[in-house]
């Protein structure tokens, strides 16, 4: 049974350029999330994607967004890179119910110089 | 006052020391509740759920207190695999987001 997937494990990208980082929920589950996580930081909630709509937004600018695909897969984009924007981007994938519980991928360690 | 508030840690705890931690939360709403590990540069690894006033697993134990609004977890016989950064998380019941402390950092001394 595949976990959670993400790719690329690490990206350096320079300020002003555009990201896209890519999620597969672990099987049977329908519903993908994106966290970013700063060092020292608990995961930050970036969105949640289900049925291929966003269901809710963390406080993040429009610069993120996302999508998700027929077979639940997901992409996180990011525009206007900013030297802030380097953290560990989390993907957790659950199955929609009422308890959420939420699994993660192994993250997409991003810099930006 | 913060969503979600962690001691702010870190603990260093011997072998088979007994290690608890507390988290409150803000939202009186909030239905379920979660306990997550994570290693150094890693993701983080559900641990263990709570939904009524508690569970047990093992060396682990989690309990909930409504009231209060706080949710610790108790390590007994703490090993040292055991260190690690652990992560309390809260969701409402009509949110679909998980709101996370900012991890309570263990290293288990030998």
């Amino acid at each position: 049974d595949a976990g959670v997937t993400q790719s690329p494990t690490h990206l350096i990208k320079t300020r002003g350029q555009q990201v896209t980082l890519r999620c597969s929920p672990k099987s049977g589950h329908d519903t993908v999330s994106w966290y970013q996580q700063a060092l020292g930081q608990g995961p930050q909630f970036i969105f949640q994607y289900y049925e291929e709509e966003e269901r809710q937004r963390g406080n993040f600018p429009d610069r993120f967004s996302g999508h998700q695909f027929p077979n639940y897969s997901s992409e996180l984009n990011v525009n206007a890179l900013l030297l802030g924007d380097s953290a560990l981007y989390l993907c957790a994938s659950s199955l929609d119910s009422y308890y959420n519980e939420q699994f993660f991928g192994p993250g997409t360690r991003l810099t930006v110089l | 006052r913060k969503e979600v508030e962690q001691d702010p840690g870190p603990f260093n705890v011997p072998e088979g020391a007994t290690v608890a931690f507390n988290c409150t939360y803000s939202n009186s709403a909030s239905q379920s509740f979660f306990w997550y590990r994570q290693d150094c540069r890693k993701e983080p690894k559900l641990l263990m759920s709570v939904y009524s006033s508690g569970n047990e697993d093992g060396r682990f134990t989690a309990q909930l207190n409504r009231a209060s609004q706080y949710i610790s977890l108790l390590i007994r016989d703490s090993k040292l695999s055991d260190s690690a950064t652990y992560l309390c998380a809260v969701n409402g019941g009509s949110n679909y987001k998980l709101t996370f402390g900012k991890g309570t950092l263990l290293t288990v001394n030998p």
